[in-house]
Formats: structure tokens, C-alpha cells, sequence
């Protein structure tokens, strides 16, 4: 059985730094392209990144470039978030995403974590 | 970006009915369109992918169509566990990007 969990949210203030992590089990991790997605209280889904299954790409939004950063280390099968520099239009709740991909072209995300939730406040 | 937009942005259902809901491309994203499923409080779980492939192990009530910029997820004889929000995405481009959802509600 595929399982995705996040960990790592909590409450930042503004300008900080969060680390998320998601553990994947019940499928060949260094396989699958994989993602970030958020979605702030009460809106719809942002997708935030994604990363080659080897981590030689990685893509993200516009509004994160230059903040965030994904990585991937596929001995513990895991995935992170490095989120510096936080604004309180980051606070969402962040879900770690499979990509059904195990080829070069990244496709659809077929399975999705329980998701951990950001604030950024003061 | 390619924007997303999905209509209506909500609807009122009675159980057994069809379901239909819409979502366009501002531009040409071939058949690359997933749709999602969304309950309160819980993860996104995936329907169709491709414009009309089934997710394995999703009811075959669900049924997705369309190409290039204008595609249509439709659920029929709805039933109690499929009152949800339901979202569509493209995955021809980057940014990867999401319609603003479709809330489905007991009539």
C-alpha cells in the first residue's frame, strides 16, 4: 500500500524557515517523480514543486523561486521542503505527492499524503 | 500559466442524479488533464487522469472526456460518499496548474 507522511509544520513567523518531510512507503521511491502541493485555509490546490525521481530537475511556482527548495534522498525515501524566507501567504497546508511518472516527462499525481500545516504569523 | 477555470463553482445534487462539470484551458493542453476528488478536511485522492482515464479502483460512475481545451468530468447516479469539491489540473506545462474547484452539495 503507497503512504505518504508529511511532517515538519508548525507555526513561523514572518521571514522564517520551515524543513518539511515526507516519508513514502509501499512503492519504489527512486522511481516516481515526486511533488509538493499547498493549499491555503479554505482555497483551492497550489502546486508548489517537483523533483525528478533522480533529483537531477527540479520545477517550482513562480511565487516560491528563490525560497524554496526541494530535495530528495532516496536511501531513507524521502522527500523535503526547504522553505526559507516565509510570508504569511505561504501559511497553507502542504501535501507530498506522487507523480504517476517513472519516466522523463512528469504526468498527474496519483497519490497524495494527509498534509501538514504551515502558519506563517506573528 | 496556463489558467484553469472550472464551472460552476458549485452545484446542488440529489442522490441518482448526473453530474456534470466543466473545466477549459486558456490554451491547447492536448489530453493532459487529471481531475481529483476533495472531502473536508482530508487529501485529494485522484479520479481520471489523461482527460478519461479511469484511476484504478474508482467507480466506474466517474467518466472524463475531452481534448485540448475543453474537458467534462460527469458523475451519474450520484451517490452519498460523492458530495465533494472536485478539482481539474493540467499537466502539459509548468507551473502545473489547478481549476478553483467545483463544490458538489446534497439538494
Amino acid at each position: 500500500e503507497v503512504q505518504l507522511v508529511e511532517s515538519g509544520g508548525g507555526l513561523v513567523q514572518p521571514g522564517g524557515s520551515l524543513r518539511l518531510s515526507c516519508a513514502a512507503s509501499g512503492f519504489t521511491f527512486n522511481n516516481h517523480w515526486m511533488n509538493w502541493v499547498r493549499q491555503a485555509p479554505g482555497k483551492g490546490l497550489e502546486w508548489v514543486a517537483n523533483i525528478k525521481y533522480d533529483g537531477t530537475e527540479k520545477y517550482f511556482v513562480d511565487s516560491v523561486k528563490g525560497r524554496f527548495t526541494v530535495s530528495r534522498d532516496n536511501a531513507k525515501n524521502s522527500l523535503y521542503l526547504q522553505m526559507n524566507s516565509l510570508r504569511d501567504e505561504d501559511t497553507a497546508v502542504y501535501y507530498c505527492a506522487r507523480d504517476s511518472s517513472t519516466n522523463n516527462w512528469p504526468h498527474y499525481f496519483d497519490y497524495w499524503g494527509q498534509g501538514t500545516l504551515v502558519t506563517v504569523s506573528s | 500559466d496556463i489558467q484553469m477555470t472550472q464551472s460552476p463553482s458549485s452545484l446542488s445534487a440529489s442522490v441518482g442524479d448526473t453530474v456534470t462539470i466543466t473545466c477549459r484551458a486558456s490554451q491547447d493542453i492536448s489530453s493532459w488533464l487529471a481531475w481529483y476528488q476533495q472531502k473536508p478536511e482530508k487529501a485529494p485522492k485522484s479520479l481520471i487522469y489523461t482527460a478519461s482515464s479511469l484511476q484504478s479502483g474508482v467507480p466506474s460512475r466517474f467518466s472524463g472526456s475531452g481534448f485540448g481545451t475543453e474537458f467534462t468530468l460527469t458523475i451519474r447516479s450520484l451517490q452519498p460518499e460523492d458530495f465533494a469539491t472536485y478539482y481539474c489540473q493540467q499537466y502539459s506545462n509548468y507551473p502545473r496548474t489547478f481549476g478553483g474547484g467545483t463544490k458538489v452539495e446534497i439538494k
